[in-house]
């Protein structure tokens, strides 16, 4: 069964502080990992999709790293509009299912 | 275009009775999901389609819920005799294949937070 952990389960910056997030997955087969950040009351929103070890993929202050089995969101100089929840997801083997982990809350302190 | 819209967006109801969930995905979206969020947990799968089919049903928690999809469109989660661990947020996602056809990139809907009294 796939399985992905992410760590910390909670992080405080103050803002410009710089900072990385870490999902650990098991899986058999990986065809895709992803990153959506979730603002509370509200529904994931899609930031990345990585395919293989060694890829990067950047946008604004986030850039996401891919090794065989973990994944890095790093956030550079962030500010407290970056607070929210940020979730790890994958997709593997032969299935549609993608399962997700319990996400790091992020806060961002001015 | 239009994003995933969910409706209602809040449910209040009473233990026992029968709520349905409604999903309207991104035109054109092949594929669409159902997911469950309970306060302070992870998103937990629920059903697959593709197209109208539903090819994975395995995260359906009982056979008190169950979910059908229309003309490749709209999508409906039933839940009957609900039960008060039924409360949770009920979120629906749409997705189309990448050019390389390899992974489903999901857009999610607002979801429906439904309260079982």
């Amino acid at each position: 069964e796939d399985q992905v952990t992410q760590s910390p389960e909670a992080l405080r910056l103050q803002e410009g502080e710089s900072s990385s997030l870490n999902c650990s997955y098991t899986v058999s087969g990986l065809r895709g990992l992803f990153w959506y950040r979730q603002d509370p009351g509200k529904g994931p929103e899609f930031l990345f999709t990585l395919y293989s070890a060694g890829e990067e993929k950047e946008k604004e202050r986030l850039k996401a790293t891919l090794t065989k089995k973990e994944s890095f969101l790093h956030i550079t100089a962030p500010k407290p509009e970056d607070s929210a929840t940020y979730l790890c997801a994958v997709q593997a083997g032969g299935y549609q299912k993608v399962t997700f982990g319990t996400g790091t809350k992020l806060q961002v302190i001015p | 275009g239009a994003g995933v819209s969910q409706s209602p967006s809040n449910k209040v109801t009473e233990k026992g009775k029968d709520v349905e969930l409604r999903c309207d995905p991104i035109s054109g979206h092949t594929a669409l999901y159902w997911y469950r969020q309970s306060l302070g947990q992870g998103l937990e799968f629920l059903i697959y389609f593709q197209g109208n089919s539903a090819p994975d049903k395995s995260g359906l928690p009982s056979d008190r819920f169950s979910a059908e999809r229309t003309g490749g469109s709209v999508s409906t989660l039933t839940i009957q005799r609900t039960q008060q661990e039924d409360s949770a947020v009920y979120l629906c996602a749409s997705s189309s294949r990448t050019s390389g056809g390899q992974v489903d990139t999901q857009y999610f809907g607002p979801g429906t937070r439904l309260t079982v009294l």
